[in-house]
């Protein structure tokens, strides 16, 4: 596609469900990052694929959050059992590959997540 | 220490001003830098990226960068209403794809 796609645009949930959240990245773009921000808060780091590598999880912030990306293009951030305190929105970012100066990395347009 | 520092405003300026935001970065081995835009509600938007010390113009907004200094600023000219948005600096290190943004700065636009 032509951007970012992300999946649901917004996500209402009860106290103790797993939710999925989608993200489809640019087109040949193998760096796939996932954000997540606060009401009024700074964009947090939560993981980053590049092609086969593995992943960077160092920003997930518990073991209830995982992310997979199939066939090096697809993700799919998965929170279980979630927590009022993981009501964000949740960003998905993708740039082209490599150790090159000029990768820009560009947003989807968020899934807002609230737990009730 | 965070790696991407910025004050977090607001900042007000009258429209038709110049609008200065600064942003300083921590780690020496950052290569990359970019300025993103975000509105109320809305994801960030890249508008500008630069990678080389010195100036680099894009119509109104001018990125400035200082590797000795550490540093990295936007420049819009001409400010208009339309450009009320927080604004994020975010940096990448050399070799390593992850980004780091800063906590953003706040820009009011005033009539």
């Amino acid at each position: 596609g032509a951007g970012v796609s992300q999946s649901p645009s917004n996500k209402v949930t009860e106290k103790g469900k797993d939710v999925e959240l989608r993200c489809d990245p640019i087109s040949g773009h193998t760096a796939l990052y996932w954000y997540r921000q606060s009401l009024g808060q700074g964009l947090e780091f939560l993981i980053y694929f590049q092609g086969n590598s593995a992943p960077d999880k160092s920003g997930l912030p518990s073991d209830r959050f995982s992310a997979e990306r199939t066939g090096g293009s697809v993700s799919t951030l998965t929170i279980q059992r979630t927590q009022q305190e993981d009501s964000a929105v949740y960003l998905c970012a993708s740039s082209l590959a490599g150790a090159r100066a000029n990768t820009e990395a560009f947003f989807g347009q968020g899934t807002r997540l609230t737990v009730v | 220490q965070k790696e991407v520092e910025q004050n977090s405003g607001p900042l007000s300026v009258p429209e038709g001003a110049i609008a200065s935001l600064n942003c300083t970065y921590s780690d020496r081995g950052s290569q990359s830098f970019f300025w993103y835009r975000q509105y109320s509600g809305k994801s960030p938007e890249l508008i500008m990226s630069i990678y080389s010390n010195g100036d680099k113009e894009d119509g109104r907004f001018t990125a400035q960068l200082n590797k000795a200094s550490q540093y990295v600023s936007l420049l819009i000219r001409d400010s208009q209403p339309s450009d009320s948005a927080t604004y994020l600096c975010a940096v990448r290190l050399y070799n390593f794809n992850k980004f780091y943004f800063g906590s953003g700065t706040k820009l009011n636009v005033k009539p």
